[in-house]
Protein backbone atom coordinates (compact mmCIF):
# COMPACT_ATOMS: atom_id res chain seq x y z
CA UNK A 1 0.00 0.00 0.00
CA UNK A 2 1.42 3.39 -1.09
CA UNK A 3 1.56 6.07 2.01
CA UNK A 4 3.05 9.36 2.02
CA UNK A 5 3.47 10.71 5.19
CA UNK A 6 4.18 14.44 5.99
CA UNK A 7 5.71 15.92 9.27
CA UNK A 8 7.83 19.02 10.01
CA UNK A 9 4.73 21.67 10.41
CA UNK A 10 4.75 24.07 12.79
CA UNK A 11 4.11 27.81 14.23
CA UNK A 12 7.02 30.06 13.17
CA UNK A 13 7.29 33.40 12.77
CA UNK A 14 7.92 35.55 9.83
CA UNK A 15 11.32 35.65 7.71
CA UNK A 16 12.65 32.39 10.13
CA UNK A 17 12.95 28.63 8.36
CA UNK A 18 11.13 25.25 8.44
CA UNK A 19 11.81 21.93 6.46
CA UNK A 20 9.44 19.37 6.04
CA UNK A 21 9.59 16.10 5.16
CA UNK A 22 7.68 13.62 3.33
CA UNK A 23 8.49 9.68 3.94
CA UNK A 24 6.83 7.61 1.73
CA UNK A 25 6.28 3.38 1.62
CA UNK A 26 4.54 0.98 -0.59
CA UNK A 27 6.75 1.24 -3.35
CA UNK A 28 10.15 2.01 -5.43
CA UNK A 29 10.51 5.45 -4.38
CA UNK A 30 13.69 6.51 -6.42
CA UNK A 31 10.78 5.40 -9.81
CA UNK A 32 8.77 8.46 -9.33
CA UNK A 33 9.17 12.45 -9.17
CA UNK A 34 7.76 14.25 -6.20
CA UNK A 35 5.54 17.16 -5.63
CA UNK A 36 4.63 19.50 -2.70
CA UNK A 37 1.17 21.46 -3.04
CA UNK A 38 0.13 23.77 -0.63
CA UNK A 39 -3.81 25.06 0.81
CA UNK A 40 -4.26 27.97 2.15
CA UNK A 41 -7.05 28.19 4.89
CA UNK A 42 -10.24 27.98 2.93
CA UNK A 43 -8.62 28.05 -0.87
CA UNK A 44 -8.03 26.25 -3.29
CA UNK A 45 -4.44 23.71 -4.08
CA UNK A 46 -1.36 25.35 -4.60
CA UNK A 47 1.07 23.63 -6.96
CA UNK A 48 4.86 24.36 -4.99
CA UNK A 49 7.09 22.51 -6.75
CA UNK A 50 8.20 19.00 -8.13
CA UNK A 51 11.61 16.95 -8.08
CA UNK A 52 12.05 14.56 -10.92
CA UNK A 53 13.72 11.12 -10.26
CA UNK A 54 17.32 10.34 -11.35
CA UNK A 55 16.70 8.42 -13.85
CA UNK A 56 15.20 12.54 -15.45
CA UNK A 57 17.68 14.54 -14.34
CA UNK A 58 16.08 14.89 -10.87
CA UNK A 59 15.78 18.42 -11.99
CA UNK A 60 13.72 20.78 -9.78
CA UNK A 61 10.71 23.26 -11.18
CA UNK A 62 9.09 25.21 -8.85
CA UNK A 63 5.86 28.01 -8.56
CA UNK A 64 6.54 31.47 -8.91
CA UNK A 65 5.50 32.26 -5.52
CA UNK A 66 7.89 30.31 -3.90
CA UNK A 67 10.86 30.26 -6.48
CA UNK A 68 14.06 31.95 -4.74
CA UNK A 69 12.65 30.85 -1.07
CA UNK A 70 11.65 27.10 -1.15
CA UNK A 71 14.02 24.26 -2.19
CA UNK A 72 12.80 20.74 -2.65
CA UNK A 73 15.22 17.64 -2.35
CA UNK A 74 15.06 13.90 -2.36
CA UNK A 75 16.49 10.75 -0.45
CA UNK A 76 16.04 7.84 -2.02
CA UNK A 77 17.77 5.63 -0.05
CA UNK A 78 15.77 7.15 3.30
CA UNK A 79 12.08 7.25 0.50
CA UNK A 80 12.31 10.76 2.05
CA UNK A 81 10.99 14.25 -0.06
CA UNK A 82 12.09 17.38 1.69
CA UNK A 83 10.57 20.83 1.30
CA UNK A 84 13.17 23.50 2.72
CA UNK A 85 11.21 27.06 3.30
CA UNK A 86 13.16 30.30 3.93
CA UNK A 87 12.05 33.86 4.70
CA UNK A 88 8.48 32.65 5.17
CA UNK A 89 5.56 35.30 5.17
CA UNK A 90 1.76 35.14 5.99
CA UNK A 91 1.05 33.82 3.04
CA UNK A 92 2.72 30.78 3.14
CA UNK A 93 0.29 29.61 6.08
CA UNK A 94 -1.13 26.25 4.67
CA UNK A 95 -1.46 22.61 4.89
CA UNK A 96 1.58 21.34 2.89
CA UNK A 97 0.92 17.97 0.91
CA UNK A 98 3.33 15.93 -1.10
CA UNK A 99 2.20 13.64 -3.59
CA UNK A 100 3.40 11.28 -5.93
CA UNK A 101 3.79 12.05 -9.49
CA UNK A 102 2.73 8.78 -11.75
CA UNK A 103 5.70 9.45 -13.82
CA UNK A 104 9.50 9.91 -13.55
CA UNK A 105 9.11 13.85 -14.31
CA UNK A 106 6.48 15.48 -13.88
CA UNK A 107 2.14 14.67 -14.85
CA UNK A 108 -0.60 14.03 -12.71
CA UNK A 109 -1.13 12.57 -8.95
CA UNK A 110 -1.40 9.75 -7.97
CA UNK A 111 -1.15 9.72 -4.48
CA UNK A 112 -1.50 12.51 -1.71
CA UNK A 113 0.16 12.71 1.77
CA UNK A 114 -2.36 13.67 4.71
CA UNK A 115 -0.73 17.13 4.95
CA UNK A 116 1.01 18.96 7.60
CA UNK A 117 -0.14 22.04 9.18
CA UNK A 118 2.40 25.57 8.68
CA UNK A 119 1.26 28.60 10.23
CA UNK A 120 3.25 31.55 9.80
CA UNK A 121 2.24 34.19 12.80
CA UNK A 122 4.19 36.42 14.88
CA UNK B 1 -1.07 30.38 -21.18
CA UNK B 2 -2.12 26.89 -19.31
CA UNK B 3 -5.28 27.74 -17.26
CA UNK B 4 -7.83 25.19 -15.94
CA UNK B 5 -11.27 26.90 -15.01
CA UNK B 6 -14.01 24.96 -12.93
CA UNK B 7 -17.36 26.52 -11.67
CA UNK B 8 -17.32 27.50 -8.01
CA UNK B 9 -20.15 25.74 -7.05
CA UNK B 10 -22.62 22.87 -8.49
CA UNK B 11 -25.52 20.31 -6.33
CA UNK B 12 -27.31 17.65 -7.12
CA UNK B 13 -30.42 15.50 -5.08
CA UNK B 14 -29.30 12.11 -3.23
CA UNK B 15 -29.45 9.57 -6.03
CA UNK B 16 -28.78 11.20 -8.87
CA UNK B 17 -26.30 12.47 -11.23
CA UNK B 18 -23.96 15.06 -11.92
CA UNK B 19 -21.79 16.54 -14.39
CA UNK B 20 -18.82 18.69 -13.05
CA UNK B 21 -17.13 20.43 -16.00
CA UNK B 22 -13.13 21.43 -16.19
CA UNK B 23 -11.78 23.75 -19.27
CA UNK B 24 -8.17 24.16 -20.52
CA UNK B 25 -7.45 27.31 -21.92
CA UNK B 26 -7.22 28.09 -25.67
CA UNK B 27 -4.13 26.50 -27.17
CA UNK B 28 -4.60 23.50 -24.46
CA UNK B 29 -7.37 21.13 -25.80
CA UNK B 30 -5.48 18.24 -26.21
CA UNK B 31 -4.18 18.62 -22.79
CA UNK B 32 -4.57 15.52 -20.45
CA UNK B 33 -6.24 15.88 -16.66
CA UNK B 34 -6.74 14.34 -13.59
CA UNK B 35 -9.59 14.44 -11.46
CA UNK B 36 -9.05 14.80 -7.54
CA UNK B 37 -11.59 14.72 -4.49
CA UNK B 38 -11.18 16.29 -1.37
CA UNK B 39 -13.65 16.04 1.11
CA UNK B 40 -14.34 18.18 4.49
CA UNK B 41 -10.87 18.33 6.72
CA UNK B 42 -9.67 15.26 4.44
CA UNK B 43 -6.63 15.81 2.20
CA UNK B 44 -7.11 15.17 -1.52
CA UNK B 45 -7.63 11.85 -3.54
CA UNK B 46 -6.86 10.73 -6.91
CA UNK B 47 -9.73 9.94 -8.80
CA UNK B 48 -8.80 9.83 -12.02
CA UNK B 49 -6.51 10.75 -15.34
CA UNK B 50 -9.18 11.91 -17.71
CA UNK B 51 -7.43 12.16 -21.99
CA UNK B 52 -8.44 13.94 -24.42
CA UNK B 53 -10.43 11.51 -26.33
CA UNK B 54 -12.38 10.50 -22.78
CA UNK B 55 -10.51 7.16 -21.98
CA UNK B 56 -9.48 7.08 -18.15
CA UNK B 57 -7.74 5.41 -15.70
CA UNK B 58 -9.02 5.85 -12.19
CA UNK B 59 -7.55 5.42 -8.83
CA UNK B 60 -7.28 2.54 -6.19
CA UNK B 61 -10.61 1.84 -5.06
CA UNK B 62 -12.52 4.70 -7.35
CA UNK B 63 -16.30 3.05 -7.58
CA UNK B 64 -17.84 2.70 -11.39
CA UNK B 65 -19.99 5.45 -9.83
CA UNK B 66 -17.27 7.89 -10.98
CA UNK B 67 -16.72 8.04 -15.08
CA UNK B 68 -14.96 11.18 -16.72
CA UNK B 69 -15.68 11.99 -21.02
CA UNK B 70 -14.15 14.97 -22.81
CA UNK B 71 -15.12 16.94 -25.56
CA UNK B 72 -12.87 20.15 -27.30
CA UNK B 73 -11.37 22.10 -24.43
CA UNK B 74 -13.82 20.73 -21.76
CA UNK B 75 -13.23 17.38 -19.31
CA UNK B 76 -16.12 16.10 -17.42
CA UNK B 77 -16.60 14.09 -14.19
CA UNK B 78 -19.55 12.42 -13.70
CA UNK B 79 -20.87 11.12 -10.46
CA UNK B 80 -23.56 8.79 -10.79
CA UNK B 81 -26.15 7.44 -8.18
CA UNK B 82 -24.92 10.32 -5.68
CA UNK B 83 -24.27 9.49 -1.92
CA UNK B 84 -23.77 11.85 0.99
CA UNK B 85 -20.29 11.48 1.30
CA UNK B 86 -19.83 12.73 -2.04
CA UNK B 87 -20.41 15.78 -1.05
CA UNK B 88 -16.71 17.51 -1.54
CA UNK B 89 -14.45 19.72 -3.48
CA UNK B 90 -13.53 18.84 -6.95
CA UNK B 91 -10.57 19.96 -8.59
CA UNK B 92 -8.97 19.07 -11.75
CA UNK B 93 -4.81 19.22 -12.06
CA UNK B 94 -3.43 19.89 -15.57
CA UNK B 95 0.58 19.65 -16.23
CA UNK B 96 2.69 21.41 -19.42
CA UNK B 97 5.26 24.26 -19.44
CA UNK B 98 4.92 28.25 -19.36
CA UNK B 99 5.64 30.81 -21.47
CA UNK B 100 9.30 30.30 -21.53
CA UNK B 101 9.56 26.52 -21.75
CA UNK B 102 9.57 25.48 -17.80
CA UNK B 103 7.60 23.14 -16.48
CA UNK B 104 4.73 23.75 -14.21
CA UNK B 105 1.81 22.06 -13.12
CA UNK B 106 -2.14 23.91 -12.67
CA UNK B 107 -5.07 23.08 -10.62
CA UNK B 108 -8.41 24.37 -11.52
CA UNK B 109 -10.00 26.50 -8.91
CA UNK B 110 -12.22 23.85 -7.34
CA UNK B 111 -15.96 22.94 -7.67
CA UNK B 112 -17.86 22.56 -4.54
CA UNK B 113 -20.66 19.26 -4.51
CA UNK B 114 -23.24 19.88 -2.44
CA UNK B 115 -25.48 17.02 -1.90
CA UNK B 116 -29.28 18.29 -1.94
Amino acid sequence: EVQLVESGGDLVQPGRSLRLSCTASGFTFGDYAMNWVRQAPGKGLEWVGFIRNKANGGTIQYAASVKGRFTISRDDSKSIAYLQMNSLTTEDTAVYYCTRDNSGTYSYFDYWGQGTLVTVSS
Amino acid sequence: QLVLTQSPSASASLGASVKLTCTLSSGHSSYAIAWHQQQPEKGPRFLMKLNSDGSHTKGDGIPDRFSGSSSGPERYLTISSLQSDDEADYYCQTWGTDIVGTGIVVFGGGTKLTVL
